[in-house]
């Protein structure tokens, strides 16, 4: 069974930095990208970015940008979610999810890829 | 950026009734980029639907989506996921996504509550 399992619970002070992790079992972890997602408490779903683990491309929303990174370890088939220096508004549930099928990307923007069809079980990230 | 519009915000059925929700899109997208999923409180979201009318594995036949108005290619604006006969376990919150172009976002989500 394709699994995603994340890393658990953190909490952080304003201005620190945080890895948070994504662990991928049961498929060929190279061929598939792997998206984040994030949900404010109470609130609806913004994707943050993803990344194509074969040659860690790493796409990202605009929103995002500068303000994460993406990256991944192949010999442990594992997705890192990484912030620079959090803020109190970074508190949100963090998912990693993969996709399906993948489009195709040119420069910044990406296109038609297919749905994001098996999701981890969410790290909290609280910031205070 | 593609926006998804859902409606309503909030529907109040009782066990055993029909729930339709709606997902607008500002923009005509290819039926194969939408997708509905199903979020419980404390849970991750879970995929129920794909190319706006493919159930997921293991999903029950009562859920379906549709798309109105598509035009040849299968392109349109006007997304729906129905539930025939509601049961206890429906009961959440439904978004709908779209992966057509990027950034990829979500409809702000539908709360199906019992009445």
């Amino acid at each position: 069974e394709v699994q995603l399992v994340q890393s658990g619970a953190e909490v952080k002070k304003p201005g620190e930095s945080l890895m948070i992790s994504c662990e991928t079992f049961e498929y060929t972890f190279d061929n598939f990208w792997i998206g984040w997602v994030r949900q404010v408490p109470g609130k609806g779903l913004e994707w943050m970015g993803m990344i194509y683990p074969r040659d860690s491309d790493g796409r990202y929303n605009p929103s995002f940008q500068g303000q994460i990174v993406l990256s991944v370890d192949k010999s442990t088939a594992t997705t890192y979610l990484q912030f620079y220096s959090l803020k109190a508004s970074d508190t949100a549930m963090y998912y990693c999810a993969r996709h399906k099928g993948a489009g195709y990307c040119s420069g910044v923007n990406c296109w038609g890829f297919e749905v994001l069809d098996v999701w981890g079980q969410g790290t909290m990230v609280t910031v205070s | 950026e593609i926006v998804l519009t859902q409606s309503p915000g909030t529907l109040s059925l009782s066990p055993g009734e029909r729930a339709t929700l709606s997902c607008k899109v500002s923009q005509s997208i290819s039926r194969t980029y939408l997708a509905w999923f199903q979020q419980k409180p404390g849970h991750s979201p879970r995929l129920l639907i794909y190319s706006a009318s493919k159930r997921a594995a293991g999903v029950p036949e009562r859920f379906s989506g549709s798309a109105s108005g598509t035009d040849f290619r299968g392109s349109g604006t006007d997304f729906t996921l129905t539930i025939d006969r509601l049961e206890s376990e429906d009961f959440a919150v439904y978004f709908c996504h779209q992966s057509r172009a990027s950034p990829w976002t979500f409809g702000q989500g539908t709360k199906v509550e019992v009445k």
